[in-house]
């Protein structure tokens, strides 16, 4: 199995400053990991995903690092805005299945 | 634009019901998912689908059944529902295979069920 943790259940951050959302797994194994980002009254969607063969991927104002050696992941966001408010989660796949981390709220404040 | 479509927001239902949530995706993928969604726990998996016709067990699946008779839509039913069934439901699909992406899960908004 694995067992998906995020370190901070509330994270309030300054709008323009950069943020920085962690997450733990477990196992190993586990070798594609996806961050998703949940508004209010909204299903997860996609931000940005790696695979385990690379510590590090970029996206659109969005980072996210990758450490095997202590199985941790960021996703770090640059100059957060207000719509950047949400939920995020990050989400390991072993063996063709999905283990989800329960979320940090994101809180921007202007 | 591609979506995952749950017919219910919000559903209001007695213990002992039976209940159905109903979920279509549109991108004619071949893996569809019922996950559960509560506070300090995640998102927990209770059936998924990899073909019509077909249905696996999740972590959680007692207490529900599924059903995929077509491609595009996967069931959620609640013989018989009960207030620890109390949740965000969430559908998700996924196309499968060993392309680029071909595991993203792509979410719908969510059915929020409160049994009474």
């Amino acid at each position: 199995g694995e067992s998906v943790g995020l370190h901070l259940p509330t994270l309030s951050v300054q709008e323009g400053d950069n943020s920085i959302i962690n997450c733990a797994y477990s196992n190993s194994a586990s070798d594609y990991f996806i961050w998703y980002k949940q508004e209010s009254g909204k299903g997860p969607q996609f931000i940005i995903d790696i695979r385990s063969n690379m510590d590090k991927r970029q996206g659109q104002r969005v980072t996210v690092l990758l450490n095997k050696t202590v199985k941790h992941l960021s996703l770090q966001i640059a100059a957060t805005q207000p719509g950047d408010s949400a939920v995020y989660f990050c989400a390991a796949n072993n063996f063709n299945k999905f283990y989800f981390g329960s979320g940090t709220k994101l809180n921007v404040k202007p | 634009d591609v979506k995952v479509t749950q017919s219910s927001r919000y559903l209001v239902k007695r213990t002992g019901e039976k209940v159905f949530l109903e979920c279509v995706q549109d991108m004619d993928h071949e893996n569809m998912f019922w996950y559960r969604q509560d506070p300090g726990l995640g998102l927990r998996l209770i059936y998924f689908s990899y073909d019509v016709k077909m249905k696996e067990k999740g972590d959680i699946p007692e207490g529900y059944s599924v059903s995929r008779e077509k491609k595009e839509r996967f069931s959620l039913i609640l013989e018989s529902a009960s207030t620890n069934q109390t949740s965000m439901y969430l559908c998700a699909s996924s196309s499968g295979g060993s392309g680029s992406g071909a595991n993203v899960l792509t979410f719908g908004a969510g059915s929020r069920l409160t049994v009474l």
